[in-house]
């Protein structure tokens, strides 16, 4: 079946630190994929996605890039801020589960000034 | 626009009570999720939606969750009996899920924050 591991947190950075927070993923074809964030007390939002591989998503200074032959799809930003604190999940979704998402298990980023 | 709207927001309930949760999707969308999250599990899909017909249930946990969707605009969560060990935050998120392609975006709610004490 289709699954996703990304790396365990919390990761701890000082703010303008580099960040990347890896995932790859298991599944049979062309998933789309996904990093959704959580902040504190609030619902899941998407921040960024991709569709196809080689396809690079980007919103709010964070870039992954779809990597087929490697299987997967690292969230990177180049200067992170206090407020980019909570919690990333990284997602597949596929036409043979109707387009569930399938979520790791998300990463804790905590950023300090 | 409106996004999923997800009542009530807190809600701190005695064992054995009976809990409803509600949800209001994104207006046409045809995909409706409902997720728990806890700390131990992470997130976990409970059931699954599509044209208000449950089309996959297998998360759900046991017989005393049970999920409706009378209609496109409205689905419950129900618990009964409530035990301590359901405390979580139970989202709700819809989807436009089209035929073709997987790139479909899925937009959660705010959350449901449940304490079963």
């Amino acid at each position: 079946g289709n699954s996703v591991t990304q790396m365990e947190g919390p990761v701890t950075l000082s703010e303008e630190a580099f960040l990347t927070i890896n995932c790859t993923y298991t599944a049979t074809g062309y998933p789309s994929l996904f990093w959704y964030v959580q902040y504190p007390g609030e619902g899941l939002q998407l921040l960024l996605k991709a569709t196809k591989a080689d396809d690079k998503g980007s919103n709010k200074g964070f870039e992954a890039t779809y990597r087929k032959e490697t299987t997967s799809f690292h969230l990177e930003k180049g200067s992170v801020q206090v407020s980019d604190s909570a919690v990333y999940f990284c997602a597949l979704s596929h036409n043979n589960a109707g387009n569930m998402l399938t979520f790791g298990g998300g990463t804790r980023l905590m950023v300090k000034p | 626009d409106a996004g999923v709207i997800q009542s009530p927001r807190h809600e701190v309930t005695e064992m054995g009570q009976e809990v409803t949760l509600r949800c209001k999707p994104i207006s046409g969308h045809n995909s409706l999720f409902w997720y728990r999250q806890t700390m131990m599990r992470g997130l976990e899909l409970l059931i699954y939606f599509n044209n208000n017909v449950p089309i996959d249930d297998s998360g759900m946990p046991e017989d005393r969750f049970s999920a409706k969707m009378p209609n496109a605009s409205f689905s419950t969560l129900k618990i009964q009996p409530s035990e301590p060990r359901d405390s979580a935050v139970y989202f709700c998120a819809s989807s436009l899920t089209r035929t073709t392609g997987s790139g479909n975006t899925i937009y959660f709610g705010e959350g449901s924050w449940l304490t079963v004490v």
